[in-house]
Formats: C-alpha cells, sequence, structure tokens
C-alpha cells in the first residue's frame, strides 16, 4: 500500500512569489492533516479536512494560505505571496481513525 | 494553554535502556502518542496512550499518568539505528495534534 505522498519534495522562491504544495494521502482515509516545522521549532498544526471539509482550521497563520481538498481526494495548499517567515518543512498526515501518517514533507525555501 | 516538554537531546550506549519523559499541558486532551523522526525523513508512529498506564510494544514501552499530565517512552536494548528525534505530541478532541520539540537521541557504540 503507498503511503502518503507529497510533491515537490524542495522549492526554492524568492520573496513575493506563489508557491502550491500538494500531497495525496493513503487511499480511503477521509482525514488529511497539514502542519509545519519552521527552524529550531516544534511541528504545529495548520489545518484538517475531513473529505473535501474543513474541519479545524484553526492553525492557519494568515490568508496567504489557502488549502483546498476537492473532491476529498488529494489536497493542495497554496501560499501566496511567500513571504520569508513561511520558510520550513510542511508535513501532511492522513489517517482512518487516531493514528496518523505522515508524508516525507515538502521543505520550503523563500529567498 | 498548549504545552509540551521534553529533554532536548539525550545520548545512551548500544545495549542500554533509556526513558524520554514528557510533561504536557493541553485542552481537550485526547490521548498521547510518541513518534519516531529520523533526520529528512517523515515522522513515524510508535504508541498512543489515551487510558493511564504502561503499553508495551517490543522494544519499545510507553506509559502515562492523565492526573499527572506525565508520559514516558522507554527504550529497550537500544540500537544504533535507534538514533533519531522522539516526538512526543498530545492530541485533541478533534484529531488536531500538538507536538513537543523532540528530543534527539544519540546512541553510542
Amino acid at each position: 500500500e503507498a503511503g502518503v505522498t507529497q510533491f515537490p519534495s524542495h522549492s526554492v522562491i524568492e520573496k513575493g512569489q506563489t508557491v502550491t504544495l500538494r500531497c495525496d494521502p493513503i487511499s480511503g482515509h477521509d482525514n488529511l492533516y497539514w502542519y509545519r516545522r519552521v527552524m529550531g521549532k516544534e511541528i504545529k498544526f495548520l489545518l484538517h479536512f475531513v473529505k473535501e471539509s474543513k474541519q479545524d482550521e484553526s492553525g492557519m497563520p494568515n490568508n496567504r494560505f489557502l488549502a483546498e481538498r476537492t473532491g476529498g481526494t488529494y489536497s493542495t495548499l497554496k501560499v501566496q505571496p511567500a513571504e520569508l517567515e513561511d520558510s520550513g518543512v510542511y508535513f501532511c498526515a492522513s489517517s482512518h481513525s487516531y493514528e496518523q501518517y505522515f508524508g516525507p514533507g515538502t521543505r520550503l525555501t523563500v529567498t | 494553554g498548549q504545552n509540551i516538554d521534553q529533554p532536548t537531546e539525550m545520548t545512551a550506549t548500544e545495549g542500554a535502556i533509556v526513558q524520554i519523559n514528557c510533561t504536557y499541558q493541553t485542552s481537550g486532551f485526547n490521548g498521547l502518542f510518541w513518534y519516531q523522526q529520523h533526520a529528512g525523513e517523515a515522522p513515524t508512529f510508535l504508541s498512543y496512550n489515551v487510558l493511564d498506564g504502561l503499553e508495551e510494544k517490543g522494544r519499545f514501552s510507553s506509559f502515562l499518568s492523565r492526573s499527572k499530565g506525565y508520559s514516558y517512552l522507554l527504550l529497550k536494548e537500544l540500537q544504533m539505528k535507534d538514533s533519531a528525534s522522539y516526538l512526543c505530541v498530545s492530541s485533541g478532541n478533534t484529531g488536531k495534534l500538538i507536538f513537543g520539540q523532540g528530543t534527539t537521541l544519540q546512541v553510542k557504540p
């Protein structure tokens, strides 16, 4: 069974540009989460989808971040426009029950 | 508020036993996870405690005391491959995970 996949693995963009991160959860997992780890800090929750609906988006930093999960399958996280402080590793996780399975992350560098 | 504390670094010897402690203060508590993360890789699930007591799974055991807001992860018969970051993670009632900073464990020969 394929695990959670994320694309791209790395992205380097300039301040002000737009980046879209993609997450493909494990097939059949209704729950999809986005998390972020910035340098030197702990992993922090961004938001939670149940199928295509946003269950909890309390961790989204500001309105430059937009997450979608059309059709309840894969999800995208768009950052527009990117700022320097958005640099970090963005993790996606999916679950059927309590155990969350994490993807390898996308390392975003904003210069 | 939400707060999870665990030691930043620990060192142990191959074949030994190590205990990684974690204290937490989180609202809407719905269980305590331990995840392992090797550098540059995804966190992987180790254990989940929702009730007080000890859960044993092979070389790894995890303990929870909800009244004390305390958990520990016990690793026995340490192997070199156990060198990694160990994340103490609290679960809220919506499934949202709250992470500690992680304990970097170095296993030496």
